[in-house]
């Protein structure tokens, strides 16, 4: 979506390596969520970050993930030692409305061989 | 534990039906539900917003129902047009916490002309 960039579109890696991937809101959002979709699955959630709050990693599959925001803006999902099973589209989205309506990035596709 | 289920099943219907698909819940008790539409290599777009104290939303041709006691939503797409084709996920909102939204593996719908 325009709100919420993501990159980069598609990463493929070697398991056993490190990734990056990137999440970059329009300003003026203080909710971010991180979610992972594998093929054919619903949405996971991931993490939330809301304001200057302590994230909600209660998310995250193992000690492998781990995520920041800089400057209540940015954030950055960082998987190290990826393993096959990681393989999944990664979306970013932060909270639109009152209601807590969710607008997404496009995703990462993650491919890990 | 919470569980969401979304027909599977790839949805055919002909232009100019209505397209009625199904999302039943099990132990939660949502404060909203909410829909959104997914297309190809894209993250998902909100649609619709019930509340639980809600029995109907409408939003052009398309309409939602929400039964709490059922533990079921019901999203309708009236006059359907092949640019409807697309997978719909249907997602649950307890109210509070992090708000994080817990998805249906959503269902495909294709609109034959």
């Amino acid at each position: 979506g325009a709100g919420v960039s993501q990159s980069p579109s598609n990463k493929v890696t070697e398991k056993g390596k490190d990734v990056e991937l990137r999440c970059d809101p329009i300003s003026g959002h203080t909710a971010l969520y991180w979610y992972r979709q594998s093929l054919g699955q619903g949405l996971e959630f991931l993490i939330y970050f809301q304001g200057n709050s302590a994230p909600d990693k209660s998310g995250l599959p193992s000690d492998r993930f781990s995520a920041e925001r800089t400057g209540g803006s940015v954030s950055t999902l960082t998987i190290q030692r990826t393993q096959q099973e990681d393989s999944a589209v990664y979306l970013c989205a932060i909270r639109q409305g009152a209601y807590n309506e969710q607008f997404f990035g496009p995703g990462t596709r993650l491919t890990v061989l | 534990s919470q569980k969401i289920e979304q027909n599977s099943e790839a949805l055919n219907i002909q232009e100019g039906k209505t397209a009625t698909l199904t999302c039943n819940y099990t132990n939660y008790s949502p404060a909203y539900l909410q829909w959104y539409r997914q297309d190809p290599g894209r993250g998902p777009v909100f649609l619709l917003l019930i509340r639980k104290n809600e029995k109907e939303k409408r939003k052009e041709r398309l309409k939602v129902t929400f039964d709490t006691t059922l533990k079921q939503s019901l999203f309708h797409i009236t006059a359907s047009q092949p640019a409807d084709s697309a997978t719909y996920l249907c997602a649950l909102d307890g109210g509070t916490g992090r708000r994080a939204l817990t998805f249906g593996s959503g269902t495909r719908l294709q609109v034959q002309p």
